[in-house]
């Protein structure tokens, strides 16, 4: 069966820091893989996604940026973060198919920037 | 362009009672219609899909949708809600005639289950 981890599960971190989250997927091969942001506990908002390795497509400009070094390894980074940065940050994925663009959601890492 | 609505931001029943949560879409063509819940500090969880074929459509947690085209609504129903029903409820979207494999989802209804 397939899995998808993310970490940190937490995260605070001061303005102006790096930042890196790394969501991997199990059980699976060549997925899609998307970062999601979530603010306030309500909408999503895609960030990045992509389709193979080094393959990024990015939906919103931004101090964010994405990268896939692996099949199933997708990483969320930034140089410098910004208070507007904090959030819920959630990594899923797909296969494509018939019937199989269902996206399947990793647990999520909550940013807070101080 | 695709695009979904949750009218309700809230939706409040008591326990044993139906639930209802409303999503109405828009796409151009025959759409892929998905419902995802959301616990508190959690990630999505899938609850059902429409692809094609019958217009009822059941998922996980006795929860069921029943996809209208005439209506371009996808509504999830559970016929007696539970206290552990009360969550946030995402209805997403996509147009398969699509090659970028993203998803619209709605802005989310908040269901509270009272005992």
């Amino acid at each position: 069966s397939q899995t998808i981890h993310q970490w940190p599960a937490t995260l605070v971190q001061p303005v102006g820091s790096p930042l890196s989250l790394e969501c991997t997927v199990e059980g699976t091969s060549n997925p899609n893989l998307y970062w999601y942001r979530q603010a306030a506990g309500r909408g999503l908002q895609l960030l990045f996604y992509s389709v193979g390795i080094g393959q990024i497509s990015s939906e919103v400009p931004q101090n964010l940026s994405a990268s896939r070094p692996q099949d199933r390894q997708f990483i969320l980074s930034s140089k410098k973060l910004l208070l507007s940065d904090s959030g819920f940050y959630l990594c899923a994925w797909s296969v494509t198919g018939a019937g199989t663009d269902t996206q399947y959601f990793g647990p999520g890492t909550r940013l807070t920037v101080l | 362009a695709q695009s979904v609505a949750q009218p309700e931001d809230q939706v409040n029943v008591a326990e044993g009672n139906p639930l209802t949560v409303k999503c109405t879409y828009s796409v151009s063509g025959n759409p892929y219609l998905f419902w995802y819940v959301q616990y508190p500090n959690r990630g999505l969880q899938f609850l059902l899909k429409y692809i094609t074929g019958d217009n009822l459509v059941k998922g996980s947690y006795g929860f069921e949708a029943e996809f209208n085209k005439s209506q371009t609504s996808f509504h999830l129903k559970k016929p007696s809600a539970l206290v552990s029903d009360s969550a946030l409820y995402f209805c997403a979207v996509r147009d398969p005639r699509g090659n970028d494999y993203k998803l619209s989802f709605g802005a989310g209804t908040t269901v509270t289950v009272r005992a």
